[in-house]
């Protein structure tokens, strides 16, 4: 248990519609990372929020978004849902973010994944 | 940009024999960190080693170690007697040592572990 937690585990969910994926990341942890893992691939990095700030952004499809809230939890959105985005979605979390905090290897956390499956 | 590559996406192994997974990379940077991660049916991430790149010592951990060859741009895992629990994805990923979400991740090996 790596202390991350997602919620839901699965999603089934129609073409069109919106979705909302949860991540609490770990006591204490100020990042959180999210990420895509379409099936049998490797994970493809969407977005970090750090103290409630985004960071940066990978391959992040405009109709997706995320924010971290006050307590540090953060949220996935996903709007006008396709096939293509059925996927195993990943959230992660890390003690630091950039700057002179930064840890040697500043290890990513993972949590146990959302199945998001569109029909 | 940083890509890594996983040459081989099956492997077998018989129970408590040995087993190398290749990985390589390409970057122009020289400080970055390099991971391996196990995917079990389970589908949770789980590191299982890491290696500086500017630490010349391989790292071990435990029946993992790996074998980082820097000028090659290669890092790969060596799994001991091999157990039926080892059975999962493995998947190599790099992250620059000056941005630290920047985590690149190949495309995966899955192991089979054969009793």
């Amino acid at each position: 248990d790596s202390g991350v937690t997602q919620t839901p585990k699965h999603l089934i969910t129609a073409t069109g519609q919106r979705v909302t994926l949860r991540c609490s990341p770990r006591s204490g942890d100020l990042s959180v990372y999210w990420y895509q893992q379409s099936l049998d691939q490797g994970l493809q990095f969407l977005i970090h929020y750090y103290n409630g700030e985004e960071r940066a952004k990978g391959n992040i499809l405009e109709r997706f978004s995320a924010q971290q809230f006050p307590d540090l939890h953060s949220e996935l959105n996903l709007s006008s849902l396709e096939l293509g985005d059925s996927a195993l979605y990943f959230c992660a979390s890390s003690v630091a973010g950039q700057g002179a905090i930064f840890s040697s290897y500043n290890e990513q956390f993972f949590g146990p994944g959302t199945r998001l499956t569109v029909l | 940009a940083q890509t890594v590559t996983q040459s081989q996406p099956e492997m077998s192994v018989q129970e408590a024999e040995t087993v190398t997974l290749s990985c390589t990379y390409d970057t122009s940077e020289s400080d970055y960190y390099l991971f391996w991660y196990k995917q079990p049916p389970s589908r949770q991430m789980i590191l299982v080693i890491r290696q500086e790149a500017y630490k010349q010592q391989n790292a071990t951990e435990n029946r993992f170690s790996v074998n980082f060859q820097k000028a090659a741009k290669s890092f790969s895992l060596k799994i001991s007697d091999s157990q039926l629990g080892d059975a999962a994805m493995y998947f190599c990923a790099y992250r620059s040592g000056r941005s630290e979400f920047d985590m690149r991740f190949g495309a995966g090996t899955r192991l089979t572990v054969k009793p």
